[in-house]
């Protein structure tokens, strides 16, 4: 069974902080994606990774697949309010993913 | 932008009813995924559909739980015999076109079901 660990569960930060939350796997995946998602709503999709060392960038929010594909984080610069919500990581292995717990984000004004 | 549409947002059944719950894919999609999220807890897959049969399953999809695509649009979960514990939030996501096979997988807005 493949299993995805988020850490951490929770976290509170100020406006205008930078934070770093971790997707972390025994297993290798085939690709990682990373979602947010809003209470009562579903998943929405933020970025694909398929390569082991890849980086991608979307405006503050920078991810990063581990060179052996097991792993994933996703740091985020000068956090806004806007950006509150649940952060999940997600591993790809043939047609299914596999979820981690989430990163549940509060940042405060 | 095209979406997934999920109906019912909510539905509330009696135990051991049959439910429906359905979905409308992204049009060009051609992998159909169904996914619940117990309250609280993480999202787990339940299903993949591929050329109009089930290509991946997981331990929850048990006899009780089948998938249909119906016509070229809806793709359908059928729950028969409801218990408590299926109550959760149920989510269709499809993915995949003809020129980029397995590519990510985009959501619906979910159903909620609760079993009372």
């Amino acid at each position: 069974t493949q299993l995805l660990e988020q850490s951490p569960q929770f976290l509170s930060i100020q406006e205008g902080e930078n934070l770093t939350v971790y997707c972390n796997s025994s297993s290798v995946f085939s690709s990682l994606q990373w979602y947010r998602q809003e209470p009562g709503e579903g998943p929405v999709l933020l970025v694909t990774v398929v390569t082991g060392g890849e980086v991608k960038k979307l405006k503050r929010l920078t991810f990063q697949f581990g060179d052996a594909r097991k792993d994933s984080s996703l740091h985020i610069t000068a956090a806004q309010p806007g950006d509150t919500g649940l952060y999940l990581c997600a591993g790809g292995a043939g047609n299914m993913l596999t979820f981690g717990g989430g990163t549940r984000l509060m940042v405060k004004p | 932008e095209p979406e997934v549409t999920q109906t019912p947002s909510h539905q509330v059944t009696q135990m051991g009813q049959e439910v429906i719950l359905r979905c409308v894919p992204i049009s060009n999609h051609l992998y159909f995924y169904w996914y619940r999220q117990i309250l609280g807890q993480k999202v787990e897959f339940l299903v993949s559909f591929y050329n109009n049969e089930i290509s991946e399953k997981s331990e929850i999809f048990d006899d009780q739980f089948s998938v249909e695509r119906p016509d070229g649009s809806n793709f359908t979960l059928k729950i028969r015999s409801t218990k408590l514990e299926d109550s959760a939030m149920y989510f269709c996501a499809s993915s995949g076109d003809r020129d980029n096979m397995n590519t990510e997988a985009f959501f619906g807005q979910g159903t909620r079901l609760t079993v009372v």
